[in-house]
């Protein structure tokens, strides 16, 4: 399957800073790709789709002002933590779909980014 | 957009067993289902997924059923083995996951 990388694995910042994350899909040019949020024991829950060269998509309850997401290229996506709290801990995890294809296939997972915020 | 859910939260079953998840949609133009296994601390893995146009798919252990009447489709794994014991996640096409069912296989 194709790989989408993530950066860093894991960081720990102090409470008011920013922290930005990458995604990167290493073997293919990714249109789309998702951004999630992952509390312990819990799902994967949607923040938000970017599309390249456009604004991201955020799911209603997630701000966007708190969560910078830019989608500069066909195989970067960065997530950006502003001022971050510690309540923002949790694991950040990113998806690519390559273009051309629609909803309707497969996503490719990166690895995970767990934020925690001390 | 699409609500998923899902069941049971979590199984716990005897080596060698079948085990079976089952998921729900909300959304009847949805037409890619996904299934994906994540260890812990780790991003989600596919293993499965399924088409609406067509009603199973079977991957040696691992199988997936879909009813589009119904708008349910199902994860089974057979001969389940230590190593199977994960968190499952369903998801619809655009990339809505189904809660999670935490899975434990019994040696």
């Amino acid at each position: 399957g194709a790989v989408v990388s993530q950066h860093p694995s894991w960081v720990i910042c102090k409470s008011g800073t920013s922290v930005k994350i990458e995604c990167r899909s290493l073997d293919f040019q990714a249109t789309t790709m998702f951004w999630y949020r992952q509390f312990p024991k819990q799902s994967l829950m949607l923040m938000a789709t970017s599309n390249e060269g456009s604004k991201a998509t955020y799911e209603q309850g997630v701000e966007k002002d708190k969560f910078l997401i830019n989608h500069a290229s066909l195989t970067l996506s960065t997530l950006t933590v502003t001022s971050a709290h510690p309540e923002d801990s949790s694991f950040y995890i990113c998806s690519a779909r390559p273009p051309a294809t629609g909803s309707g296939t497969e996503a490719f997972f990166g690895q995970g980014t767990r934020l925690t915020v001390v | 957009g699409e609500n998923v859910e899902q069941h049971p939260s979590t199984l716990s079953v005897q080596e060698g067993d079948s085990a079976v998840i089952k998921c729900t949609y909300s959304d009847s133009a949805s037409n890619y289902f996904p299934w994906y296994k994540q260890e812990l601390g780790k991003g989600p893995q596919l293993i499965i997924d399924i088409r609406s146009n067509v009603g199973e798919k079977k991957d040696q252990r691992i199988a997936v059923t879909l009813n589009k009447t119904a708008k349910h489709f199902s994860l089974h794994i057979t001969e389940t083995q230590p190593e199977d014991s994960a968190v499952y996640f369903c998801a619809a096409n655009d990339m809505r996951f189904g809660a999670g069912t935490r899975l434990t296989v019994k040696p």
